[in-house]
């Protein structure tokens, strides 16, 4: 069974400063392989995702991500937080055997400090 | 705004009750999912449909169950319910083909058990 690890649960950044959020899943074949954020109150929106091809992808307000399937890892990053991003990160993993169900990590929240 | 819709955003019941969260998919989109999201569970797939029909079950209790429409809203009901049924419940939606694993969610509906 597919499975996502986030094991960061709280990582607190200045404004301006870099990020890298953890991620890692179990999956015995290329997984399909998400980014969504949710802010306070609200629903998840998708950053970023990669299916296949470039292993760095681009996703919206600056985020990428890298797949690195010898280290079974997909970690996002962006070069400079801004106080907005202020907000809780789920990776998430599908199958690519026809079942779209999503398997989420348990989520890390992203404290910015001025 | 992802184009999904939920309704109500909130709703607060007694233990043993029964309510039914509604969910309209973006335009054009065949296919909804239901989430739930807990405190103790985290973010956890409970039903897919597509185009009306059942297409892949998660963790979903016996107590609750879901349809969707022809005209592709979805109906997510919950009975019997108890304290540990409270959560955040989350639909999304997705297209066709390659684009199916990728989701849209709602802003979901906060639902309370007293």
């Amino acid at each position: 069974a597919q499975s996502v690890t986030q094991p960061d649960i709280h990582i607190t950044v200045s404004e301006g400063a870099s990020l890298e959020l953890r991620c890692n899943y179990s999956y015995g074949a290329t997984p399909y392989l998400f980014w969504y954020v949710q802010s306070p109150g609200q629903g998840l929106q998708l950053l970023l995702k990669y299916f296949s091809g470039d292993t760095l992808v681009q996703g919206i307000k600056g985020f990428e991500a890298e797949f690195k399937r010898s280290q079974s890892s997909f970690n996002l990053r962006k070069p400079s937080v801004h106080w907005s991003d202020a907000a809780e990160y789920f990776c998430a993993v599908a199958s690519n055997f026809g079942n779209e169900k999503l398997t989420f990590g348990t989520g890390t929240r992203l404290t910015i400090i001025p | 705004d992802s184009g999904v819709t939920q309704t109500p955003k909130h709703l607060i019941t007694a233990t043993g009750q029964r309510v039914t969260l509604r969910c309209s998919p973006r335009s054009g989109d065949l296919s909804v999912y239901w989430y739930q999201q807990s405190l103790d569970q985290g973010l956890q797939f409970l039903i897919q449909y597509y185009n009306g029909e059942e297409r892949a079950k998660g963790n979903i209790l016996e107590r609750f169950s879901a349809q969707q429409f022809p005209d592709l809203h979805s109906e997510l009901n919950l009975s019997s319910l108890e304290l540990g049924d409270s959560a955040l419940y989350f639909c999304a939606s997705s297209a066709t083909g390659g684009l199916a694993y990728e989701q849209y969610f709602g802003p979901g509906t906060r639902l309370t058990v007293t």
